[in-house]
């Protein structure tokens, strides 16, 4: 069964730190993997794509990476916003024309003043 | 812009009331789907559509029905609410057949079953 697995489940920082979310995944074949941001009260927006050959792709201050081989991915927020304080989601889509992806529980993200 | 619309953001209704929530789109998607979010659990597939009068299950499908007349609207149904069916609702829909392109979500209707 495909699985999406986010860690960790609930993270607190202060204002201006940087910080690491990790996504694991099972899906396969693969086709790509997107991280989605959630603000509280919203619906999900995308951040960011990465697609097999991609190893790093960059959105203002946030940084995806994706290594295939492993099945890992991460996503990097740099000098961290109160802005930033959302639910972020990973969703990992396999091939073959499949409409549905498979989603990650989230990663609850609170910064602090 | 996409624009993904939920009639209501926040529903309130007693248990065995039949129960309509309606989501409509303005870029002609032929696909959209419907999930419902709990915490700890994520988003959970109910039921999809991938074109007019097209359903097909998804992985929580009991207790719901669907019903996609026209192409822009697609609504989900609680045929006798219970109160496990308190949730918050997501809409979505995505331009098909392009595997990179992304779900766009309404801003969800939060239900709440008395």
């Amino acid at each position: 069964k495909n699985q999406v697995e986010q860690s960790p489940q609930s993270l607190i920082i202060l204002e201006g730190k940087n910080c690491t979310l990790q996504c694991n995944y099972t899906v396969s074949p693969f086709s790509n993997l997107r991280w989605y941001k959630q603000d509280t009260g919203r619906g999900p927006v995308s951040l960011t794509i990465m697609t097999f050959s991609e190893n790093t792709k960059s959105n203002g201050r946030y940084t995806a990476t994706l290594d295939a081989d492993t099945k890992q991915s991460s996503l990097h927020i740099t000098a961290s916003q109160l802005s930033d304080s959302a639910s972020y989601i990973c969703v990992v889509r396999g091939t073959g024309g499949s409409y549905i992806p498979t989603f990650g529980r989230g990663t609850s993200l609170i910064v602090h003043p | 812009d996409v624009k993904v619309t939920q009639s209501s953001r926040y529903l309130v209704k007693r248990t065995g009331e039949k129960v309509f929530l309606e989501c409509v789109q303005d870029m002609d998607h032929e696909n959209m789907f419907w999930y419902r979010q709990d915490p700890g659990l994520g988003l959970r597939l109910i039921y999809f559509s991938y074109d007019v009068k097209m359903k097909e299950k998804g992985d929580i499908p009991e207790g719901y029905s669907v019903s996609r007349e026209k192409k822009e609207r697609f609504s989900l149904i609680l045929e006798s609410a219970s109160t496990n069916q308190t949730s918050m609702y997501l809409c979505a829909s995505r331009i098909p057949g392009q595997k990179n392109q992304p779900q766009h979500f309404g801003d969800g209707t939060r239900l709440s079953i008395l």
